[in-house]
C-alpha cells in the first residue's frame, strides 16, 4: 500500500459539473493537505487539516469545498469550477503539524473545460 | 516576508555529470526547516531530505548530496555522476512556524534532463 494515494489520477469536467477529488493517506498522520500546482507557478498550500479539524484555508474560492472525515481521507468537493482551475491537485500528509515532513500523492489532473 | 528562489528554471546535463541545483531563501526567523523535493513525470512529488536551521552539516546520500549554508541562505543540491532516472523537476521548499508552520514555501522548481 503506497504511503498516500489519490483518485482519481486524471479528471475533465465541464464548468457545471460537481466531482470530488479524494486522497487516502496510510502512514499514520494527523494532518493533511490540499495543494493546487498550475503550470508555471510555484506550489500553491489551499486546505490544511489536522486532527481533523481545518487549521489553514489561503484564500481558496468557495467553489472549491474540503472534508476531511477522519484522518486518513481527504476529500475535494468541487463546483462550477472555471477554466483556470485546471491544474494538478495535490494531496499530502504529515505526522503531525508544523513543519513536519509533508508526503504527496501523485496528484490529479484536473481539466476544466 | 518568506521566499525561496531556485535561479535555474531548466538544466540539462549528458549522463554520468555532475549537477548542482541551486536554492536561496529569506526568512526573518531563526528556526526553519528546509526541503528539497523531486517530481518526475508522473506528477508525485517525492521527498528526498528536511535540515533545521541549527544543523549546518552536510549530508551525503547516495549521490545525492548537500550543502547547507546559513552565511549565504543557501541550500545546494549536488548530484554526482548524473542518471536518466534523475531527470525530473526538483523543488526546494522553506518552513517555519512563524508563518503557519504548517505552510511549505515552494520555489518554482528547476527542471533537470539527464541525457544518455
Amino acid at each position: 500500500e503506497t504511503g498516500v494515494t489519490q483518485t482519481p489520477r486524471h479528471l475533465v469536467m465541464g464548468m457545471t459539473n460537481k466531482k470530488s477529488l479524494k486522497c487516502e493517506q496510510h502512514l499514520g498522520h494527523n494532518a493533511m493537505y490540499w495543494y493546487k500546482q498550475s503550470a508555471k507557478k510555484p506550489l500553491e498550500l489551499m486546505f490544511v487539516y489536522s486532527l481533523e479539524e481545518r487549521v489553514e484555508n489561503n484564500s481558496v474560492p468557495s467553489r472549491f469545498s474540503p472534508e476531511c472525515p477522519n484522518s486518513s481521507h481527504l476529500f475535494l468537493h468541487l463546483h462550477t469550477l472555471q477554466p483556470e482551475d485546471s491544474a494538478l491537485y495535490l494531496c499530502a500528509s504529515s505526522q503531525g503539524g508544523e513543519s513536519d515532513t509533508q508526503y504527496f500523492g501523485p496528484g490529479t489532473r484536473l481539466t476544466v473545460l | 516576508a518568506q521566499k525561496v528562489t531556485q535561479a535555474q528554471t531548466e538544466i540539462s546535463v549528458v549522463e554520468k555529470e555532475d549537477v548542482t541545483l541551486d536554492c536561496v531563501y529569506e526568512t526573518r526567523d531563526t528556526t526553519y526547516y528546509l526541503f528539497w523535493y523531486k517530481q518526475p513525470p508522473s506528477g508525485e512529488l517525492v521527498f528526498l531530505i528536511r535540515r533545521n536551521s541549527f544543523d549546518e552539516q552536510n549530508e551525503i546520500s547516495g549521490r545525492y548530496s548537500w550543502n547547507f549554508q546559513k552565511s549565504t541562505s543557501s541550500f545546494n543540491f549536488t548530484i554526482t555522476a548524473s542518471q536518466v532516472v534523475d531527470s525530473a523537476v526538483y523543488f526546494c521548499a522553506l518552513s517555519s512556524n512563524s508563518n503557519s508552520g504548517y505552510a511549505l514555501n515552494f520555489g518554482k522548481g528547476t527542471s533537470l534532463l539527464v541525457t544518455p
